[in-house]
Protein backbone atom coordinates (compact mmCIF):
# COMPACT_ATOMS: atom_id res chain seq x y z
CA UNK A 1 0.00 0.00 0.00
CA UNK A 2 1.96 2.78 -1.35
CA UNK A 3 -0.57 5.90 -0.61
CA UNK A 4 -0.18 8.82 -2.63
CA UNK A 5 2.66 8.76 -5.21
CA UNK A 6 4.26 11.74 -7.49
CA UNK A 7 6.58 12.19 -10.04
CA UNK A 8 9.19 13.16 -10.63
CA UNK A 9 10.31 14.90 -7.25
CA UNK A 10 12.34 17.07 -9.07
CA UNK A 11 12.46 19.13 -12.19
CA UNK A 12 14.03 21.46 -13.81
CA UNK A 13 12.37 23.63 -16.21
CA UNK A 14 13.17 26.75 -18.71
CA UNK A 15 10.70 29.49 -19.22
CA UNK A 16 8.13 28.64 -21.88
CA UNK A 17 8.26 24.85 -21.68
CA UNK A 18 5.56 22.44 -20.50
CA UNK A 19 5.30 19.30 -18.09
CA UNK A 20 2.73 17.21 -16.40
CA UNK A 21 3.02 16.38 -12.95
CA UNK A 22 1.78 13.07 -12.26
CA UNK A 23 -0.25 11.72 -8.85
CA UNK A 24 -1.49 8.41 -7.83
CA UNK A 25 -3.53 7.31 -4.77
CA UNK A 26 -4.31 3.76 -4.43
CA UNK A 27 -6.46 3.88 -1.15
CA UNK A 28 -9.81 4.16 -3.80
CA UNK A 29 -10.30 7.60 -2.72
CA UNK A 30 -13.03 9.85 -3.85
CA UNK A 31 -10.97 13.22 -3.71
CA UNK A 32 -8.21 14.03 -5.17
CA UNK A 33 -6.04 17.77 -4.85
CA UNK A 34 -3.25 20.11 -5.77
CA UNK A 35 -1.57 22.09 -3.46
CA UNK A 36 1.71 24.23 -4.32
CA UNK A 37 3.71 25.05 -1.18
CA UNK A 38 5.90 28.51 -0.68
CA UNK A 39 8.34 29.44 2.07
CA UNK A 40 6.21 31.97 4.25
CA UNK A 41 2.99 30.94 2.54
CA UNK A 42 1.41 27.73 3.91
CA UNK A 43 0.05 25.45 1.32
CA UNK A 44 -2.50 26.82 -1.25
CA UNK A 45 -5.10 25.26 -3.57
CA UNK A 46 -4.87 24.88 -7.03
CA UNK A 47 -7.49 22.31 -8.41
CA UNK A 48 -9.20 19.63 -7.07
CA UNK A 49 -11.40 16.91 -7.72
CA UNK A 50 -14.31 15.23 -6.16
CA UNK A 51 -14.79 12.43 -8.71
CA UNK A 52 -13.60 11.03 -11.90
CA UNK A 53 -14.48 13.03 -14.77
CA UNK A 54 -14.96 16.20 -12.32
CA UNK A 55 -12.31 19.34 -11.47
CA UNK A 56 -12.74 22.30 -9.94
CA UNK A 57 -10.87 25.65 -9.19
CA UNK A 58 -8.63 26.61 -6.53
CA UNK A 59 -7.20 29.41 -4.71
CA UNK A 60 -4.35 29.78 -7.10
CA UNK A 61 -5.36 28.28 -10.26
CA UNK A 62 -4.06 30.46 -12.86
CA UNK A 63 -1.41 28.79 -15.32
CA UNK A 64 -2.40 25.39 -14.89
CA UNK A 65 -4.53 22.68 -15.54
CA UNK A 66 -5.86 18.97 -14.47
CA UNK A 67 -7.06 15.99 -15.78
CA UNK A 68 -8.88 13.54 -13.46
CA UNK A 69 -7.79 10.56 -15.53
CA UNK A 70 -9.48 7.99 -13.24
CA UNK A 71 -10.24 7.18 -9.76
CA UNK A 72 -6.75 6.61 -8.94
CA UNK A 73 -4.87 9.28 -10.70
CA UNK A 74 -5.01 13.28 -10.81
CA UNK A 75 -2.23 14.82 -13.53
CA UNK A 76 -1.45 18.62 -13.11
CA UNK A 77 0.04 20.47 -16.24
CA UNK A 78 1.83 23.67 -16.45
CA UNK A 79 1.56 24.45 -20.25
CA UNK A 80 3.40 27.73 -20.24
CA UNK A 81 6.07 27.46 -17.19
CA UNK A 82 6.98 30.81 -15.56
CA UNK A 83 9.53 31.49 -12.92
CA UNK A 84 6.82 32.49 -10.60
CA UNK A 85 5.43 29.01 -10.68
CA UNK A 86 8.69 27.74 -9.03
CA UNK A 87 7.52 25.89 -5.57
CA UNK A 88 6.86 22.58 -3.63
CA UNK A 89 3.39 20.54 -5.50
CA UNK A 90 1.63 18.02 -3.32
CA UNK A 91 -0.61 16.08 -4.44
CA UNK A 92 -3.54 14.78 -1.67
CA UNK A 93 -6.73 12.28 -1.25
CA UNK A 94 -9.52 12.23 0.89
CA UNK A 95 -11.89 9.50 0.96
CA UNK A 96 -14.71 11.70 1.13
CA UNK A 97 -17.22 12.44 -1.57
CA UNK A 98 -17.86 15.97 -1.84
CA UNK A 99 -14.51 17.00 -1.59
CA UNK A 100 -13.11 19.00 1.34
CA UNK A 101 -16.49 17.74 3.54
CA UNK A 102 -16.30 18.48 6.72
CA UNK A 103 -13.43 16.52 9.06
CA UNK A 104 -12.13 14.52 5.96
CA UNK A 105 -8.31 13.96 6.27
CA UNK A 106 -6.33 14.28 3.62
CA UNK A 107 -3.46 12.03 2.43
CA UNK A 108 -0.17 13.95 0.99
CA UNK A 109 2.06 12.70 -1.26
CA UNK A 110 5.97 13.43 -1.21
CA UNK A 111 5.86 16.44 -3.40
CA UNK A 112 7.57 17.51 -6.81
CA UNK A 113 9.99 20.01 -6.71
CA UNK A 114 10.11 22.04 -9.65
CA UNK A 115 12.39 24.90 -10.27
CA UNK A 116 11.62 27.60 -13.44
CA UNK A 117 15.04 29.34 -14.42
CA UNK B 1 -13.42 32.98 3.72
CA UNK B 2 -11.61 31.93 7.00
CA UNK B 3 -7.95 32.96 7.86
CA UNK B 4 -5.39 31.10 9.81
CA UNK B 5 -2.81 32.31 11.63
CA UNK B 6 0.26 31.16 13.11
CA UNK B 7 1.90 33.41 15.78
CA UNK B 8 5.10 31.65 15.58
CA UNK B 9 6.79 31.24 12.17
CA UNK B 10 9.84 29.91 14.05
CA UNK B 11 10.30 27.95 17.82
CA UNK B 12 13.74 26.38 18.93
CA UNK B 13 13.00 24.24 22.17
CA UNK B 14 15.71 22.52 24.44
CA UNK B 15 15.29 18.70 24.31
CA UNK B 16 12.59 17.13 26.71
CA UNK B 17 11.39 20.95 27.33
CA UNK B 18 7.86 21.59 27.00
CA UNK B 19 6.25 23.25 23.26
CA UNK B 20 2.96 25.54 22.71
CA UNK B 21 2.34 26.17 18.97
CA UNK B 22 -0.34 28.81 18.43
CA UNK B 23 -3.11 29.01 16.39
CA UNK B 24 -5.52 31.26 15.99
CA UNK B 25 -8.52 31.37 13.37
CA UNK B 26 -10.99 33.89 12.25
CA UNK B 27 -14.43 33.70 13.73
CA UNK B 28 -17.08 31.10 12.45
CA UNK B 29 -20.57 29.64 13.25
CA UNK B 30 -18.81 26.28 13.82
CA UNK B 31 -15.10 25.23 12.76
CA UNK B 32 -13.24 21.85 12.01
CA UNK B 33 -9.93 22.67 12.86
CA UNK B 34 -6.27 20.40 12.20
CA UNK B 35 -2.79 20.40 12.94
CA UNK B 36 -0.92 18.68 10.28
CA UNK B 37 3.37 17.75 10.47
CA UNK B 38 5.84 18.05 7.74
CA UNK B 39 8.86 16.04 8.36
CA UNK B 40 11.90 17.18 6.42
CA UNK B 41 11.69 16.60 2.55
CA UNK B 42 8.30 14.45 3.35
CA UNK B 43 4.57 15.44 2.59
CA UNK B 44 2.26 16.13 5.50
CA UNK B 45 0.41 13.86 7.64
CA UNK B 46 -2.36 14.75 10.09
CA UNK B 47 -1.23 15.20 13.96
CA UNK B 48 -4.94 15.91 15.22
CA UNK B 49 -8.14 17.22 14.48
CA UNK B 50 -11.54 18.69 16.70
CA UNK B 51 -14.34 18.46 15.01
CA UNK B 52 -16.98 18.30 17.84
CA UNK B 53 -17.29 16.97 21.51
CA UNK B 54 -13.87 17.53 23.92
CA UNK B 55 -12.49 20.29 23.18
CA UNK B 56 -8.88 18.60 23.97
CA UNK B 57 -7.93 16.55 21.27
CA UNK B 58 -5.53 14.20 21.38
CA UNK B 59 -3.43 13.12 18.47
CA UNK B 60 -0.72 11.32 17.39
CA UNK B 61 3.06 11.33 18.93
CA UNK B 62 2.26 12.91 22.10
CA UNK B 63 1.16 15.92 20.85
CA UNK B 64 -2.45 17.41 21.76
CA UNK B 65 -4.36 20.13 21.04
CA UNK B 66 -7.24 22.45 22.79
CA UNK B 67 -10.23 24.13 21.16
CA UNK B 68 -11.05 27.42 22.37
CA UNK B 69 -14.12 28.68 20.98
CA UNK B 70 -13.88 31.91 23.19
CA UNK B 71 -10.38 32.99 21.89
CA UNK B 72 -10.49 31.50 18.72
CA UNK B 73 -7.77 29.58 19.15
CA UNK B 74 -6.22 26.13 18.50
CA UNK B 75 -3.26 25.86 20.48
CA UNK B 76 -0.74 22.70 19.71
CA UNK B 77 1.19 21.15 22.90
CA UNK B 78 3.51 19.08 24.19
CA UNK B 79 4.60 18.61 27.40
CA UNK B 80 8.65 17.01 26.54
CA UNK B 81 9.97 16.98 22.73
CA UNK B 82 12.09 14.92 21.52
CA UNK B 83 14.52 15.87 18.56
CA UNK B 84 12.14 13.12 16.24
CA UNK B 85 9.59 16.20 17.04
CA UNK B 86 12.02 18.51 14.60
CA UNK B 87 9.27 19.56 11.89
CA UNK B 88 7.56 22.18 10.17
CA UNK B 89 4.25 22.44 11.69
CA UNK B 90 0.33 23.72 9.71
CA UNK B 91 -2.72 24.65 11.75
CA UNK B 92 -5.52 24.34 9.57
CA UNK B 93 -9.19 25.34 8.89
CA UNK B 94 -12.30 23.52 7.16
CA UNK B 95 -13.98 26.15 5.26
CA UNK B 96 -16.74 26.49 3.26
CA UNK B 97 -16.40 28.28 0.28
CA UNK B 98 -20.14 29.42 -1.33
CA UNK B 99 -18.43 29.88 -4.73
CA UNK B 100 -17.18 26.56 -5.25
CA UNK B 101 -19.69 24.80 -3.21
CA UNK B 102 -17.16 22.83 -1.00
CA UNK B 103 -15.41 22.70 1.86
CA UNK B 104 -11.56 23.31 1.35
CA UNK B 105 -8.86 23.42 3.92
CA UNK B 106 -7.58 26.79 4.48
CA UNK B 107 -3.88 26.61 5.91
CA UNK B 108 -1.87 28.88 8.34
CA UNK B 109 1.95 29.77 7.28
CA UNK B 110 3.38 26.90 9.19
CA UNK B 111 5.57 26.90 12.38
CA UNK B 112 9.25 24.91 11.99
CA UNK B 113 9.57 23.23 15.55
CA UNK B 114 13.83 22.96 15.90
CA UNK B 115 14.38 20.84 19.12
CA UNK B 116 17.95 21.38 20.20
CA UNK B 117 19.80 18.28 21.73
Amino acid sequence: NAGVTQTPKFQVLKTGQSMTLQCAQDMNHNSMYWYRQDPGMGLRLIYYSASEGTTDKGEVPNGYNVSRLNKREFSLRLESAAPSQTSVYFCASSEALLAGALGETQYFGPGTRLLVL
Amino acid sequence: AQSVTQLDSQVPVFEEAPVELRCNYSSSVSVYLFWYVQYPNQGLQLLLKYLSGSTLVKGINGFEAEFNKSQTSFHLRKPSVHISDTAEYFCAVSDYRSGAGSYQLTFGKGTKLSVIP
